[in-house]
């Protein structure tokens, strides 16, 4: 009964090799964000879509790129990963007009980059 | 800008002692605040929320605007309740709302 699921749970790629992570979701939640969570920080905002409408936070590094196919599917790519990307990524989801009421977390892909 | 702080890393209590972890913003407008928890291999999930001013878990937090405080507190605290708690602030003005999250306080509840 898993409404928000990240795949792969982990994943490890090489300094410079692109990749991709995936969520998805059986809320039907309109808005999808995507978080960067290092080692003892906070999880940091990268980006979010209100149903196909894409918003980039001011400070997210153009590495960074998303899609969204589907209302379901959100996927972050990383287009050439430095040894700084690796943490725990997090997807979101929030039903836009039901504000206060919080955002769904997935479970995080911890990425690795060797 | 919007910021969420919560000055304590650790916070260790014993088992059916107070606890309270301590989250302070700066926004200019009425912010939404919220508790969010991360217990041990768990996804991260919302806890509670100041619109609702509901208690859970025996948690209540009250917004506290003259101070820009919204502290966590439970009475009684318990070994279950142990975990990262975060505090988030997300700003008004939109049917939905991003984010902005404090760096978070380890609750440890000794027996």
């Amino acid at each position: 009964d898993a409404m928000v699921i990240q795949n792969p749970r982990y994943q490890v790629t090489q300094f410079g090799k692109p990749v991709t992570l995936s969520c998805s979701q059986t809320l039907n939640h309109n808005v999808m964000y995507w978080y960067q969570q290092k080692s003892s920080q906070a999880p940091k905002l990268l980006f979010h879509y209100y149903d196909k409408d894409f918003n980039n936070e001011a400070d997210t590094p153009d590495n960074f790129q998303s899609r969204r196919p589907n209302t379901s599917f959100c996927f972050l790519d990383i287009r050439s990963p430095g040894l700084g990307d690796a943490a725990m990524y997090l997807c979101a989801t929030e039903s836009a007009g039901t504000s206060g009421r919080g955002q769904f977390f997935g479970p995080g892909t911890r990425l690795t980059v060797l | 800008a919007q910021r969420v702080t919560q000055p304590e890393k650790l916070l260790s209590v014993f088992k059916g002692a107070p606890a309270e972890l301590k989250c302070n913003y700066s926004y200019s407008g009425s912010p939404e605040l919220f508790w969010y928890v991360q217990y041990s291999r768990q996804r991260l999930q919302l806890l509670l929320r100041h619109i609702s001013r509901e208690s859970i878990k025996g948690f209540t937090a009250d917004l506290n605007k003259g101070e820009t405080s919204f502290h966590l507190k439970k009475p009684f605290a318990q070994e279950e309740d142990s975990a990262m708690y975060y505090c988030a602030l997300s700003g008004r003005g939109t049917s939905y709302g991003k984010l902005t999250f404090g760096q978070g306080t380890i609750l440890t509840v000794h027996p």
